[in-house]
């Protein structure tokens, strides 16, 4: 079985831009969640899409958006990058809504 | 709201040492409790798990028992190994759509 996968694993912006994450769940799961992981802290939830629909969300800012797609990979977007944007970017995959897997991450580094 | 507090590190011990890690956590109802390792450069990987109260979650060699009494969640493994360090940690969940995840007990087991 292929885990999640996410891409890229490392990215490098600059304040101001705009990015754009991807997420690969485990084949047959239709959940995504993404969460950010600042050095040093646990991971935070930034929200969850099932079946391609919103099914929560964190305490972000309206600039952190997502889509889930029929085929259920996800994207995370953030528009207008902060300094404190840095982070491991996680996304987690599940069949329905429990028993996540954990990908990788996506190393942001914003300078 | 929902939180977990886990005992902060760094912990260092020597090979075949015992381990705890202390956690403890505030909810509202009856969350699902989790305790997932972080390997450098990776993501997270689920540990054990445990769903009511009074539960043992159990996996190579660690284990956690849900104390709704104390609120608590203590990682425990009795004698550990050089590959055992890692950063771990304690989360909840109460829903199942989301965790919340406290920040992380780094571990170092030395020969």
């Amino acid at each position: 079985e292929t885990g999640v996968t996410q891409s890229p694993t490392h990215l490098i912006k600059t304040r101001g831009q705009h990015v754009t994450l991807r997420c690969s769940p485990i084949s047959g799961h239709k959940s995504v969640s993404w969460y950010q992981q600042a050095l040093g802290q646990g991971p935070q939830f930034i929200f969850q899409y099932y079946r391609e629909e919103e099914n929560g969300r964190g305490n972000f800012p309206p600039r952190f958006s997502g889509l889930q797609f029929p085929n259920y990979s996800s994207e995370l977007n953030v528009n207008a990058l902060e300094l404190d944007d840095s982070a491991l970017y996680l996304c987690a995959s599940s069949f329905e809504t429990y028993g996540y897997t954990f990908g990788s991450g996506t190393r942001l580094t914003v300078v | 709201g929902d939180s977990v507090t886990q005992m902060e590190g760094p912990v260092t011990l020597s090979e075949e040492a015992f381990l705890t890690i202390n956690c403890t956590y505030t909810a509202t109802g009856y969350p699902s409790l989790f305790w997932y390792v972080q390997y450098p450069g990776e993501g997270l990987q689920l540990l054990l798990k445990a769903t009511k109260a009074d539960d043992k979650g159990s996996n190579k060699g660690f284990e956690a028992t849900y104390r709704k009494e104390t609120t608590s969640f203590h990682l425990e493994k009795g004698s550990v190994q050089v590959s055992d360090s890692a950063v771990y940690f304690c989360a909840l969940s109460p829903t199942g759509n989301q965790f919340y995840f406290g920040t992380g007990t780094s571990l170092t087991v030395i020969p």
